[in-house]
């Protein structure tokens, strides 16, 4: 396995439901983000972890859950959701997380379905 | 609020045509980043500035970054049926530590 891998790839899901997106990369990057990107808007920033500690929570609602048990693994628990929150759930990684000089590296992303 | 405007939305191209897009935003930047998505893929990185006035090349890709610092622009030379993408920019704010991304421009190509 090379690069940033997500699973599951589609997952469709009732609002009552709990389940759980996973992202693991294989890069030995230090900081792991997650992206909620709807259609004909810009990536939406959700969370940053560096060295396994949360940096950045971007206003999101309680009903997203990240979990970075270490630099190599990033999870996010989805409990309750709306039919808002369909979209396309992208885990990234950089080398650490200063903005400046560093570029992300994308997952295939989670494609979510709440019905 | 919108702090990147890419344009265009969506371009229409027969093969072989060039194809020009840009973005441009009020606040300056210290880094460019420009990058492409697949149908059904995440985003994958084609091009990163770091300078003012840097040009880079990346096959029959070339990016700018503009001498104000404020925007960036992504030719494709040549397209080809494999160009058929989203193509996103994405830089970051000077001082303010982020990293914002652009709308995407859609590129369809007529063979």
């Amino acid at each position: 396995e090379t690069g940033v891998t997500q699973t599951p790839r589609h997952l469709v899901m009732g609002m009552t439901n709990k389940k759980s997106l996973k992202c693991e990369q294989h890069l030995g990057h230090n900081a792991m983000y997650w992206y909620k990107q709807s259609a004909k808007k810009p990536l939406e920033l959700m969370f940053v972890y560096n060295f396994k500690e949360q940096t950045e929570n971007n206003s999101v609602p309680s009903r997203f859950s990240p979990e970075c048990p270490n630099s190599s693994h990033l999870f996010l628990h989805l409990h309750t959701l709306q039919p808002e929150d369909s979209a396309l759930y992208l885990c990234a990684s950089s080398q650490d997380g200063a903005w400046g000089a560093n570029v992300l590296t994308f997952g295939a992303g989670s494609r979510l379905t709440v019905l | 609020g919108q702090q990147l405007n890419q344009s265009p939305q969506s371009m229409f191209i027969q093969e072989g045509e060039d194809v020009s897009m840009n973005c441009t935003s009020s606040s300056i930047f210290n880094t460019w980043l420009w990058y492409k998505q697949d149908p059904g893929e995440g985003p994958v990185l084609l091009i990163a500035l770091y300078k003012a006035g840097e040009l880079t090349s990346n096959g029959r890709l070339t990016a700018q970054f503009g001498i104000t610092r404020k925007d960036s622009f992504l030719n494709i030379s040549a397209s080809i049926p494999s160009d058929v993408g989203i193509y996103f920019c994405a830089g970051v704010i000077q001082g303010a530590q982020k990293l914002v991304f652009g709308q995407g421009t859609r590129l369809t190509i007529n063979p």
